[in-house]
């Protein structure tokens, strides 16, 4: 079955990059049409889309946060990574991982809470 | 790209049916009919609940159901039970692979 885990640190400090890996298992990233989506809750807040890098490496970022993401995969270990630079406050969320083969994202990991402050 | 709009809250009987809006813009909802709905409850991971804007996946009850019309995607609970008290989040395709996610409703049953 498909699983996703999210890793990484749960406290960064303003201005820092936050670096998030995704491992996930039940899935090859190298097949057609798959890809791996970032997705962040602030605390009570909604769902936003941050970045997905699909089976043939192409990325796509959302528009407000595009200068400061970068996302990535290492297809031989089953991960995707995904860092975020100029860490605020405001950054304080949830951050999930999701495999999207479709147009919708199906599977999602259990979420990792980062935390920014000084 | 700004997020889609839902109410803030939505609430119901146990048995009745309820429907809540999800509106964007003819730059998302209104030009594809790829918009997903997701369930999440209090400290979970989202889960997947309809997508393509009608279709639902296996494993989830026949009492949720999608619709789409112009720029406004619905989610209807028919039945409503206990469980399915939730925030409920709609997801349009925004093209150019881009997605955008709705401010989110809370279910109240």
């Amino acid at each position: 079955q498909i699983t996703l885990k999210e890793s990484g640190p749960t406290l960064v400090k303003p201005t820092q990059t936050l670096t998030l890996t995704c491992t996930f298992s039940g899935f090859s990233l190298s097949t057609s049409g798959v890809g791996v989506g970032w997705i962040r809750q602030p605390p009570g807040k909604a769902l936003e889309w941050l970045a997905l890098i699909y089976w043939n490496d192409d990325k796509r970022y959302s528009p407000s946060l595009k200068s400061r993401l970068t996302i990535t995969k290492d297809t031989s270990k089953n991960q995707v990574v995904l860092t975020m630079t100029n860490m605020d406050p405001m950054d304080t969320a949830t951050y999930y991982c999701a495999h999207k083969e479709m147009t919708f994202f199906d599977y999602w990991g259990q979420g990792t809470l980062v935390t920014v402050s000084s | 790209q700004s997020a889609l709009t839902q109410p803030a809250s939505v609430s119901g009987s146990p048995g009745q049916s309820i429907t809540i809006s999800c509106t964007g813009t003819s730059s998302d909802v209104g030009s594809y009919n790829l918009v997903s709905w997701y369930q999440q409850h209090p400290g979970k991971a989202p889960k997947l609940m309809i997508y393509e804007a009608t279709k639902r996946p296996s494993g989830v009850s026949n009492r949720f159901s999608g619709s789409k019309s112009g720029n406004t995607a619905s989610l209807t609970i028919s039945g409503l039970q206990a469980e399915d008290e939730a925030d409920y989040y709609c997801c349009s395709y925004a093209g150019t692979s881009t997605y955008v996610f709705g401010t989110g409703t809370k279910v109240t049953v």
